[in-house]
């Protein structure tokens, strides 16, 4: 299957500092990101749907000041967690898919695991 | 996007064949089915998706009933390996009104392979 690349793959930081993880689709052009967290023995909840070059649509209760989605690309999207604090502490994931492509489904990269110290 | 519904956990012996039920009786005529599972702290891993047909590939196979109401996920030779979450959701291409594309995870099943 094609290749979602997540970096980092782990990171620690302070708290009130800001965090930027990158998300790169590496063998294929991905029309829209999605943006996942989830909590220990919990499932995964989409946060975000990033599309390239507009502006990231979030989910209901998702702070969009707080988690600023860039897609600047078809092969490239960011999530940066603003003024981190501990309850920021999750595994992140993201996703590329191409709608309505021939090929619909979703990769996802590896996961950031996040803790706020 | 229609909710899909799972059995929280099941057990499978090692080279036996796992089938993991799913429900998505509110399914639409224009949503797939997508199976995906979660090793421990990695991402989710695709495994085969299908709309209406039976589909196969190498790691498993999709069987989904004629009215669409329910799919079952088999695994033909499980392995230690194959322990995971498995995710069944149902989501359209994203083409269309109404057609996000999201995929949204319900909570799975916990599939455990003994020796």
């Amino acid at each position: 299957g094609a290749v979602v690349s997540q970096h980092p793959s782990w990171v620690i930081c302070k708290s009130g500092t800001s965090v930027k993880i990158e998300c790169r689709s590496l063998d294929f052009q991905a029309t829209t990101m999605f943006w996942y967290r989830q909590f220990p023995k919990q499932s995964l909840m989409l946060m975000a749907t990033s599309n390239e070059g507009s502006k990231a649509t979030y989910e209901q209760g998702v702070e969009k000041d707080k988690f600023l989605i860039n897609h600047a690309s078809l092969t490239l999207s960011t999530l940066t967690v603003t003024s981190a604090h501990p309850e920021d502490s999750s595994f992140y994931i993201c996703s590329a898919r191409v709608l309505g492509g021939a090929n619909t489904e979703a990769f996802f990269g590896q996961g950031t695991r996040l803790t706020v110290v | 996007d229609a909710k899909t519904t799972q059995p929280p956990s099941m057990d499978c012996a090692e080279g036996r064949a796992a089938n993991l039920p799913c429900n998505h009786s509110t399914i639409s005529g224009n949503e797939y089915v997508y199976w995906y599972r979660q090793i421990h702290s990695q991402g989710p891993q695709y495994i085969i998706h299908g709309l209406k047909n039976n589909e196969t590939n190498e790691m498993a196979s999709l069987i989904i009933t004629e009215d669409r109401k329910s799919s079952t996920l088999i695994l033909p030779h499980a392995t230690l390996r194959d322990t995971a979450v498995y995710y069944c959701i149902a989501s359209g291409r994203g083409v269309g009104s109404g057609n996000t594309g999201k995929l949204i995870f319900g909570q799975g099943t916990t599939l455990q392979v003994k020796p």
